[in-house]
């Protein structure tokens, strides 16, 4: 059983839904990192947290240790939010575990 | 500031060729470490470094070597290049084990 499981492992949407991608871990973290990867591009790190909430222009990131689970959340899905969404989970030795992450595609 | 500079971008190799991929940051980063990254895979760890002079093994180590001469710059280098390291490579680095965590644009491998 992979440490990092991601749901769902792609997701189309039309444009203007909100969308929900999940990330469950079995590790202890100090710290829960989202990641989105655009096609042929780089990894640009969108959210770091250890507790409760971030919001960041319409993207919200949630987690709750208790129940070892974190979702990423997009309000007004738009075409360009299109990307490969990755969750990753951080020990308190600084190595991080990836989940295998979430295609996102947003149809116009 | 540039942020994580990865160079090269694309690589061919044949079987048994040495390279070194490049990567450097200038935020004073700390932690510095090596991803591969294969179609349906996670990102994998290969090796990393909490600081200068100080490397460690990751996840997938064998094949690869690294170094950490200075705070900045974090090569690693494929000593006899397989097939199987046909891949995407990432280095990445953060301020410290617990810090956001930057990546370079990548490095496409291909090993024939």
């Amino acid at each position: 059983k992979n440490e990092v499981e991601q749901s769902p492992q792609n997701l189309t949407a039309q444009e203007g839904e909100f969308i929900t991608i999940n990330c469950s871990y079995s590790v202890g973290i100090s710290a829960l990192h989202w990641l989105q990867q655009h096609p042929g591009g780089g990894i640009v790190s969108l959210f770091m947290l250890s507790s409760g909430k971030k919001k960041h222009g319409r993207l919200i990131a949630t987690i709750n240790i208790q129940e070892k689970h974190s979702s990423l959340h997009i309000t007004a899905s738009h075409p360009r939010d299109s990307a490969v969404y990755i969750c990753a989970a951080g020990g308190s030795q600084g190595n991080l575990i990836f989940g295998k992450g979430t295609k996102l595609s947003v149809k116009p | 500031n540039a942020g994580v500079t990865q160079t090269p971008k694309f690589q061919v190799l044949k079987t048994g060729q040495s390279m070194t991929l490049q990567c450097a940051q200038d935020m004073n980063h700390e932690y510095m470490s090596w991803y591969r990254q294969d179609p349906g895979m996670g990102l994998r760890l290969i090796h990393y470094s909490v600081g200068a002079g100080i490397t460690d093994q990751g996840e997938v180590p064998n094949g690869y070597n690294v170094s950490r001469s200075t705070t900045e710059d974090f090569p690693l280098r494929l000593l006899s290049a397989a097939p199987s390291q046909t891949s995407v490579y990432f280095c990445a680095s953060r301020l410290a084990n617990t810090g956001e965590l930057f990546f370079g644009e990548g490095s496409r491998l291909t090993v024939l």
